[in-house]
C-alpha cells in the first residue's frame, strides 16, 4: 500500500523550531518529487514547499521562505521539513504529498494523513 | 505568482443534482489544473489532473474541464459521499496555489 505518514507536530512557542518528518512506504520514493501543504484551521490549503525526486531542485512558499528548510533522505525514504522562527499563523495541520508521476504538472497524487503544529505561549 | 479564483464559495445541492464549480487563474495554465476532494476532518484526495484527467478509482460522475484561465468541475449526479469541500490547484509553476475552496452542501 501506497503510503506517507507524517510525524513530528506539536505544541512550540513563538520563536521556536520543530523539525517534521514524512516516512514513505509502497513505492519506490527515489523517484518522486514531494511537496509540504499546510491547512490552517478552518482555512484552505497552502503549498509550502516541493522538493525534486533528486534534491537538485528546492521552492518554497513566500511566507516560509528563510524560516523553513526541505530535505529528504532517499536511503530512508524519508522526507523532512525544518521549521524555525515559527509564528502564531504556522499553526497548522502539515501534510507531505507525492507529486504525481508523468509529466502532467505538479499535482499531488498521495497525501499523508497530516501531523499538527500548534505554535503559542 | 498565480492566482487561482473559485466560485461559487459554496453551494446547495440534493442528491441527484448535477453541480459545476468554476476556477479561475489570473494567467494562462494550459490544462495543468487539479481538482481535489476534502471531507471534514480528512486528507485531500485527488479527483482530476490535467485538467481533465480522471484520477484512479475515482468515480465517472466526476469530470473536468477547460484550459487557459478558467476551468470546471461538474459532478454528474451528486451523491451523498460527495458532500465536500473541492479545490483547484495550479499545477504549472511555483508557487503552486490553490483555490478558495467550495463547499458542496445538502440543500
Amino acid at each position: 500500500e501506497v503510503q506517507l505518514v507524517e510525524s513530528g507536530g506539536g505544541l512550540v512557542q513563538p520563536g521556536g523550531s520543530l523539525r517534521l518528518s514524512c516516512a514513505a512506504s509502497g513505492f519506490t520514493f527515489s523517484r518522486y518529487s514531494m511537496n509540504w501543504v499546510r491547512q490552517a484551521p478552518g482555512k484552505g490549503l497552502e503549498w509550502l514547499s516541493y522538493i525534486r525526486s533528486s534534491g537538485g531542485s528546492i521552492d518554497y512558499a513566500d511566507s516560509v521562505k528563510g524560516r523553513f528548510t526541505i530535505s529528504r533522505d532517499n536511503a530512508k525514504n524519508s522526507l523532512y521539513l525544518q521549521m524555525n522562527s515559527l509564528r502564531a499563523e504556522d499553526t497548522a495541520v502539515y501534510y507531505c504529498a507525492r507529486v504525481g508521476p508523468g509529466t502532467s504538472g505538479y499535482y499531488m497524487d498521495v497525501w499523508g494523513k497530516g501531523t499538527t503544529v500548534t505554535v503559542s505561549s | 505568482d498565480i492566482q487561482m479564483t473559485q466560485s461559487p464559495s459554496s453551494v446547495s445541492a440534493s442528491v441527484g443534482d448535477r453541480v459545476t464549480i468554476t476556477c479561475r487563474a489570473s494567467q494562462g495554465i494550459s490544462s495543468w489544473l487539479a481538482w481535489y476532494q476534502q471531507k471534514p476532518g480528512k486528507v485531500p484526495k485527488l479527483l482530476i489532473y490535467a485538467a481533465s484527467s480522471l484520477q484512479s478509482g475515482v468515480p465517472s460522475r466526476f469530470s473536468g474541464s477547460g484550459s487557459g484561465t478558467d476551468f470546471t468541475l461538474t459532478i454528474s449526479s451528486l451523491e451523498p459521499e460527495d458532500f465536500a469541500t473541492y479545490y483547484c490547484q495550479q499545477a504549472t509553476s511555483f508557487p503552486l496555489t490553490f483555490g478558495g475552496g467550495t463547499k458542496v452542501e445538502i440543500k
